[in-house]
């Protein structure tokens, strides 16, 4: 069966680095995203990674091994507002898109 | 203003009545979706449509119709509510059906509560 796996809550300090880690297993293979999702708004883009290797785009990063079935989302100079939820999802060969349930990342101060 | 709404936000209606959301996007975005998001759960999707007139079932449709006589518009009606359809639904929009990296929008969400 197709599935993603991903930590259901981390913590980290404002300032730091955090690494959010998710595992596919899909049919197929057409490319992995990133979502943030602050609590009770609509999920919105951060990333799409097709090819191994790491994206960067300002604070955040997303890294991806086909060959490992994993992709990690990495958030540098941590603020309050990266508390937020974020979803892996991957794209299986009939370009479905297998969601992970979600890493909930709560910043302390 | 360009986007994606919408209606209503929040709902609450009692075990069998039919409830119709309302999905609106202002890009002539090809594709739509339809997802609900439980806890615990990573987004389903309930129905999508890749043009005008033309829908097709996700992983979670039962209980479910769509509906898409126009680009913009793309309305989901369950016919008979269950207490088992409580939720959050989101509707959301892409360019492309993701080939390439085309990313969904959402729209801010539908609160459905059945009671």
């Amino acid at each position: 069966g197709q599935n993603i796996d991903q930590p259901t809550e981390m913590t980290a300090t404002e300032g730091a680095i955090v690494q959010i880690n998710c595992t596919y297993q899909t049919s197929g293979f057409n490319g992995l995203f990133w979502y943030q999702q602050h609590a009770g708004e609509a999920p919105t883009f951060l990333s799409y990674n097709v090819l191994d290797g790491l994206e960067e785009k300002g604070r955040f990063s997303s890294f991806l091994s086909r060959s490992k079935g994993y992709s990690y989302l990495l958030l540098k100079e941590l603020q309050m507002k990266d508390s937020a939820s974020y979803l892996c999802a991957a794209m299986d060969s009939n370009y479905q898109l297998i969601w992970g349930a979600g890493t909930k990342l709560i910043i302390k101060p | 203003d360009a986007g994606i709404t919408q209606s209503p936000r929040y709902k609450i209606t009692e075990t069998g009545r039919q409830v119709t959301l309302m999905c609106h996007q202002t890009w002539s975005h090809s594709y739509m979706f339809w997802y609900r998001q439980d806890l615990g759960h990573g987004l389903r999707l309930i129905y999508y449509s890749a043009a005008a007139d033309i829908t097709d079932k996700g992983e979670v449709p039962d209980g479910y119709v769509v509906s898409r006589s126009k680009t913009e518009n793309f309305p989901l009606t369950l016919e008979s509510a269950t207490r088992s359809q409580t939720s959050v639904y989101f509707c959301a929009s892409s360019e492309l059906r993701q080939g390439g990296g085309s990313p969904l929008h959402f729209g801010n969400g539908t609160r459905l509560t059945v009671t």
